[in-house]
């Protein structure tokens, strides 16, 4: 079965700093993977996409970026958090159709 | 603009009744309509879905009606439970190579006791 690990479950961070959210998939391999963003009480707004190792595709630009080291691995980082980035950060697999989502990284830029 | 549209916004039923959450969308490319369900803390979670070329899609106590004609879609879920108490999100996919979903605002569902 596969498995979607997010990580840290959640963040508090000061506007300025830098920021590294991790997403790994287990059993399933070279996924389909994104990364989307939700505002609290909000909807889900896709902010990248990557179909193999080291090619990703940004959807919005948001001052994030986004980086695929490994066929399991996703990445979400930037150098310099505004007040704006905070929300609900979620990655995602698919390999055919069908879209799944992790638990998400609860973010609070301070 | 916001391609994918549902109403409404939040619904209050008694357990054991039909909620009935609507979905529409703009873009006659959409060919793909998964509705997920989220509870608070969490990732949405995919609940049922339907290609454009069906009408109808059912699962358990989860139905699907879908109008193409009318770029309508509606999530019916019968003998409400308490348990079924989220947001549910419904969203569209068109023929593109990225997979990209765009999603509805979302409605608020209690099932009350």
């Amino acid at each position: 079965a596969q498995t979607i690990h997010q990580w840290p479950v959640a963040e508090i961070k000061a506007v300025g700093s830098p920021l590294s959210l991790g997403c790994t998939i287990k059993g399933k391999s070279s996924p389909n993977l994104y990364w989307y963003w939700q505002a609290t009480g909000g909807t889900l707004q896709q902010l990248f996409y990557s179909i193999t190792v080291g090619q990703v595709e940004s959807v919005v630009q948001l001052n994030l970026s986004a980086s695929r080291p490994k066929d399991d691995q996703f990445i979400l980082s930037t150098e310099k958090l505004l007040l704006s980035h905070s929300g609900f950060y979620l990655c995602a697999w698919s390999h055919d159709t069908e879209v799944f989502f992790g638990k998400g990284t609860r973010l609070t830029v301070v | 603009q916001q391609q994918v549209r549902q109403s409404p916004q939040s619904l209050t039923v008694w357990e054991g009744e039909t909620a009935i959450l609507n979905c529409s969308y703009e873009d006659s490319t959409f060919n793909y309509f998964p509705w997920y369900q989220q509870f608070p803390g969490e990732g949405p979670a995919l609940l049922i879905s339907i290609r454009s070329v069906s009408d109808k899609k059912e699962d358990g106590r989860f139905t699907i009606f879908f109008n193409k004609r009318e770029k309508k879609l509606s999530l019916h879920i019968t003998d409400s439970q308490p348990g079924d108490s989220a947001t549910y999100f419904c969203a569209a996919r068109d023929a593109g190579g990225n997979n990209k979903l765009t999603f509805g605002q979302g409605t608020v569902l209690s099932v009350i006791p």
